[in-house]
């Protein structure tokens, strides 16, 4: 089991569609993140939020949009999608305290896209 | 720019065999160091960590990790593995007190019963 939850588990959606990834976590961590990982391959960041305000944007597409409502959650929204960003969408968090240690990152167990 | 190379995409092997996995990073920093481990449909999980003190650290499941700082190096052994252990095991860097965690390519491990 996770501490970090994520919903839904499974999404298929269309090209044109809207949905969004939620995230949840209880640990009163301060760092949250959003990763993509493919098949076999290590996870990539897309993004840092720190303290509720975002930190890192890896350079994702607009398409990508990320929203940090409190502390606990994290969410993604997904417009207008291609068919190449079907993957496994990883929510992690970790203390985030940037004067001490930012501690290990905790993975949620992904929610699994797939855009047709 | 920082990286993380594992230099082992794939490994066999047989249970009870001995196994190491290499992984090097660049970054002169104070950094901490993470194996974490993904079985077959699962998520990632924290194989173990290394922030400070021993250079040997111990994680589950009978897996460590020595942490050479004049090498750069911080590789996973287990003296024996088991079928279980067939997965993918990432190696990951995080500056100190940042918050961008780098992973490595990743090797994929199978173990033959």
């Amino acid at each position: 089991d996770t501490e970090v939850t994520q919903t839904p588990k499974h999404l298929v959606m269309g090209m044109t569609n809207k949905k969004s990834l939620k995230c949840e976590q209880h640990m009163g961590h301060r760092a949250m993140y959003w990763y993509k990982q493919k098949a076999k391959k290590p996870p990539e960041l897309m993004f840092v939020y720190s303290y509720e305000k975002l930190s890192i944007n890896e350079s994702v597409p607009s398409r990508f949009s990320p929203e940090c409502p409190n502390s606990s959650l994290l969410n993604l929204h997904l417009h207008a999608l291609q068919p190449e960003d079907s993957a496994l969408y990883l929510c992690a968090s970790s203390q985030g305290i940037l004067t001490k240690n930012t501690g290990e990152l905790f993975f949620g167990e992904g929610s699994r896209l797939t855009v047709l | 720019a920082q990286s993380v190379s594992q230099h082992n995409h794939h490994v066999i092997l047989s249970e009870a065999a001995s196994l190491e996995l290499g992984c090097n990073y660049s970054y002169g920093g104070t950094v901490n160091l993470f194996w974490y481990v993904q079985y077959p449909g699962q998520h990632l999980q924290l194989l173990l960590k290394y922030f400070s003190g021993d250079p040997l650290v111990k994680g589950i499941k009978g897996f460590e990790a020595e942490f050479i700082k004049s090498k750069f190096s911080f590789n996973l052994r287990k003296p024996s593995v088991q079928w279980s252990d067939t997965a993918e095991y990432f190696c990951a860097v995080n500056v100190r007190t940042g918050n961008q965690f780098y992973f490595g390519t990743g090797t994929s491990l199978t173990v033959i019963p």
